[in-house]
């Protein structure tokens, strides 16, 4: 079975210091991976997405991720916190089954000190 | 440009009542589904709908019935609302693989 794992409920870290918010997942055939963003009272906000390619995939509000197929990770990174990247962030996996549909993991809570 | 569009925001039933979740999306997507929210439990699928007049379960469809009579709108139906389906439903669309599209959500409290 495909699924997606967050280790972290919430993460703290300086307005300035570079942010890691961490991924596993586990699936059959070839994974597709998104980062998802959720303020509060709005709905998910598309971050950024891994099909195939580079290993390091850029995306939107300077965050980036890094595919690691040996990990088996997809980690969120950010060189430099701001305040407003205070958010739920969520990783999902696409089902490889063809149906098109997604699976999420619980969320991790980032919270970004000033 | 809406994007995906849900009404109501916000609503409070009482157990037995029914109710039905709009969304409509105007981007011509072929894809919609409908989540649940819940705290500490991520987004959990409750229906989609891979095109107009067809729709299939998902992780936890008991208790709701869905319909897609049109390709913009996409209907979450409560037929006998309980307490354990208070939650913030989202509902969501995507074109093929492409990442999906959130409205968002309606807030829902059943007493």
């Amino acid at each position: 079975a495909q699924s997606v794992a967050q280790p972290e409920d919430q993460v703290n870290v300086a307005e300035g210091n570079p942010l890691t918010v961490k991924c596993t997942y586990s699936v059959s055939g070839n994974p597709y991976l998104f980062w998802y963003v959720q303020y509060p009272n709005r709905g998910l906000q598309f971050l950024l997405k891994y099909i195939t390619g580079d290993n390091l995939v850029k995306g939107s509000y300077g965050f980036e991720a890094e595919f690691n197929k040996s990990q088996t990770s997809f980690h969120l990174k950010k060189p430099s916190a701001l305040v407003s990247d205070s958010a739920l962030y969520f990783c999902a996996v696409r089902e490889s089954s063809g149906t098109y549909k997604y699976i999420f993991g619980t969320g991790t809570r980032l919270k970004v000190l000033a | 440009n809406a994007g995906v569009t849900q009404t109501p925001k916000f609503r409070v039933l009482k157990t037995g009542q029914s109710m039905t979740l709009l969304c409509a999306q105007d981007m011509n997507h072929e894809y919609m589904y409908w989540y649940r929210q819940d705290p500490g439990m991520g987004l959990r699928l409750i229906h989609y709908s891979v095109g107009e007049g067809t729709t299939a379960k998902g992780e936890v469809p008991d208790g709701y019935n869905v319909s897609r009579l049109k390709k913009q709108n996409f209907l979450l139906g409560l037929e006998s609302a309980a307490p354990s389906q208070t939650s913030v439903y989202f509902c969501a669309s995507s074109q093929g693989g492409q990442p999906q599209h959130f409205g968002d959500g309606t807030r829902l409290s059943i007493l």
